[in-house]
Formats: C-alpha cells, sequence, structure tokens
C-alpha cells in the first residue's frame, strides 16, 4: 500500500525567507503526486502535481516541487515566503486502480511566517 | 462557479443522534469522496465513488454510510454518532481519466462535534 511521509509537522520561517518541506512516499509503480494547501477553516487548493515528465513542476503562488525518484521523495519549496503563505500543507499520492482512484494524503505540515 | 458544496457547515450533535452531510458538485465529474480530518493525522478516506451507481469503503468507513444519489451528489450518514467520529468532514471530487491523473476538488468542509 502506498503511504506519504511529512516529517515537519510544524515549520516557521521569516517573511522573505526561502521555504522547503519536505515530502516522502512509498508506492511500488511510477506515483502521481500532488501538493495541497489548506488555509484556516477552508478546504484544500491544488497548488501543484507531478504525473510524469519534467521532474521540476511549478504551481500556483510562486511555489515549484522537485520529484525525485532515487530518495521517494517530492519536496515543495518557494524562493521567496509571504505572509500569506501561512497555512497548512499536504503532499499526496495518487493511485489508479481497478476499483477506483485515491489519493493518500500525508499528516501535514503547518507553516508559520514570521514578519 | 461554485465547484463543491457542502451542507451543513457546522454541526452539534448529542450522542446517538443521526445526520447526513451533503455534498454536490457541478463539474460533472464521475468520482467523489469523504474524508476526514483529525489534528495530526491528515485527511483519511472513509468512503468513495468511483462512478454513479458504486460506492466502496475507504480506510476509516465504519460508522458511516454513504449514498451517491446521482452524479452530482454524494452524502455521508452517520446513523448514531458518537464522540469520537468528532471532526472536519470534506467532500471531493475528480474526473478520472488518463490525463487528469484524478485531481480531487474539495469543498469547504464540514465542522462536526458530538457530545
Amino acid at each position: 500500500a502506498q503511504s506519504v511521509t511529512q516529517p515537519d509537522i510544524h515549520i516557521t520561517v521569516s517573511e522573505g525567507a526561502s521555504l522547503e518541506l519536505r515530502c516522502n512516499y512509498s508506492y511500488g509503480a511510477t506515483p502521481y503526486l500532488f501538493w495541497y494547501v489548506q488555509s484556516p477553516g477552508q478546504g484544500l487548493q491544488l497548488l501543484l502535481k507531478y504525473f510524469s515528465g519534467d521532474t521540476l513542476v511549478q504551481g500556483i503562488k510562486g511555489f515549484e516541487a522537485e520529484f525525485k525518484r532515487s530518495q521517494s521523495s517530492f519536496n515543495l519549496r518557494k524562493p521567496s515566503v509571504h505572509w500569506s503563505d501561512a497555512a497548512e500543507y499536504f503532499c499526496a499520492v495518487g493511485t489508479i486502480t481497478g476499483g477506483g482512484n485515491k489519493l493518500t494524503f500525508g499528516t501535514g505540515t503547518q507553516l508559520k511566517v514570521e514578519l | 462557479n461554485a465547484g463543491v458544496t457542502q451542507t451543513p457547515k457546522f454541526q452539534v450533535l448529542k450522542t446517538g443522534q443521526s445526520m447526513t452531510l451533503q455534498c454536490a458538485q457541478d463539474m460533472n465529474h464521475n468520482s467523489m469522496y469523504w474524508y476526514r480530518q483529525d489534528p495530526g493525522m491528515g485527511l483519511r478516506l472513509i468512503y468513495y465513488s468511483a462512478s454513479e451507481g458504486t460506492t466502496d469503503k475507504g480506510e476509516v468507513p465504519n460508522g458511516y454510510n454513504v449514498s451517491r444519489l446521482n452524479k452530482r451528489e454524494f452524502s455521508l450518514r452517520l446513523e448514531s454518532a458518537a464522540p469520537s467520529q468528532t471532526s472536519v468532514y470534506f467532500c471531493a471530487s475528480s474526473h478520472t481519466s488518463a490525463l487528469t491523473k484524478n485531481i480531487q476538488y474539495f469543498g469547504a468542509g464540514t465542522r462536526l462535534s458530538v457530545l
């Protein structure tokens, strides 16, 4: 079965600093990988996705992520964090099986931005 | 442009009461999902419906039932609520195809407290 690990529960960065959120996955086949963001009291919004091809993918709000098959990782990065980026971030791996299509989520990383 | 709509947004129940959480999507998606979100545990899949007329159990189905009423609507029912079902519930939908790879779109959530 697939699984996702987000080792950092909480991260605090200063506004303008760079950001990297870690995500490691376990899946036997080629994974479909996603990053979602959840602002307080809101649902989840898709930031970016990786299906195949270029291992560096760009998303919304200036985020990017790099797929590294050898490390089973899909880390999320942003060069300069804004105060509005404070939220919870979820990494997910997708599978397509005969019985349906599912996402398995990590436990999330809570990002705090200091002004 | 509603997307995925969940009702109600908030609900307080007493132990043993029943209720139905409603979800509707207007994106003509074939698949729909119910998750629960608990602190430190990320999102866990309760039930999903790969297509109209089918439903399947997810990771944590005990204590819940679902109905895929039509292509647009997917409801979650708690027959006899328990305090352990206090959580935030999210509905999601997706158009599962080789192209979209199950990108899921989420509603804003229902915050349920069982006393």
